[in-house]
């Protein structure tokens, strides 16, 4: 089965710690995005990615940092800069052209302790 | 730059029709989505509209009016299981391929009985 993964499904920060968020996909996507959720918002774009090697910051990309390694495989770093990291998480993925659907995993909960 | 404006909430009776209005300022886009999230879960798509007019898929139609600035999802013969938070979402051109949708807060539609 084709999809989009992301582990783990809870995670717990403690101050000054950096954390990474996995997230995986096997549907041939070259675009991958990461979005932020806060109770009652909408989805906040952190980073995205068109081509391995390669990623733009989106409008709230401080306090992340990202990889793009591999066309699979898209994680997202945590850093100790993010103050205020207590959010829902969310990865996508599409094809770079021609379809608009975006494909999300299902998410993690990232909390600090 | 882009906005998208949709009701925070809206409450409906099981078996009613329900339209939720999205309207947007933004200078120029590819067309109009609509996704749909149930509480802790992940956007799920549910469809789009390049072109102005009604699309129609089972129980929900969208609707795009570019002149008007405006959208909507209508969900007839509701029932529970469509309780969730409905999100549209634009994407904006670009020459280099997928750019990342730009969603709106979300639409909170609770179906009663």
């Amino acid at each position: 089965d084709g999809g989009i993964t992301q582990s783990p499904k809870y995670l717990f920060r403690k101050e000054g710690q950096n954390v990474t968020l996995s997230c995986e996909q096997n549907l041939n996507h070259d675009a991958m995005y990461w979005y932020r959720q806060d109770p009652g918002q909408g989805l906040r774009l952190i980073y995205y990615s068109q081509i391995v090697n390669d990623f733009q910051k989106g409008d709230i990309a401080e306090g992340y940092s990202v990889s793009r390694e591999k066309k699979e495989s898209f994680p997202l770093t945590v850093t100790s800069a993010q103050k205020n990291p207590t959010a829902f998480y969310l990865c996508a993925s599409s094809m770079l052209r021609g379809e608009e659907t975006q494909y999300f995993g299902p998410g993690t909960r990232l909390l600090v302790l | 730059g882009q906005s998208l404006e949709q009701p925070s909430e809206v409450t409906a009776v099981e078996g009613a029709i329900v339209q939720i209005n999205c309207t947007y300022q933004t200078s120029g886009f590819y067309g109009l989505s609509w996704y749909q999230q149930h509480d802790g879960g992940a956007p799920t798509f549910l469809s789009y509209n390049a072109l102005d007019g009604l699309e129609e898929t089972g129980r929900f139609s969208s609707f795009l009016s570019r002149s008007d600035s405006y959208g909507y999802l209508l969900l007839q013969e509701l029932q529970m299981k469509d309780s969730a938070s409905y999100f549209c979402a634009v994407r904006l051109p670009s020459n280099s391929g997928n750019t990342p949708l730009v969603f709106g807060k979300g639409t909170r539609l609770s179906v009663i009985a």
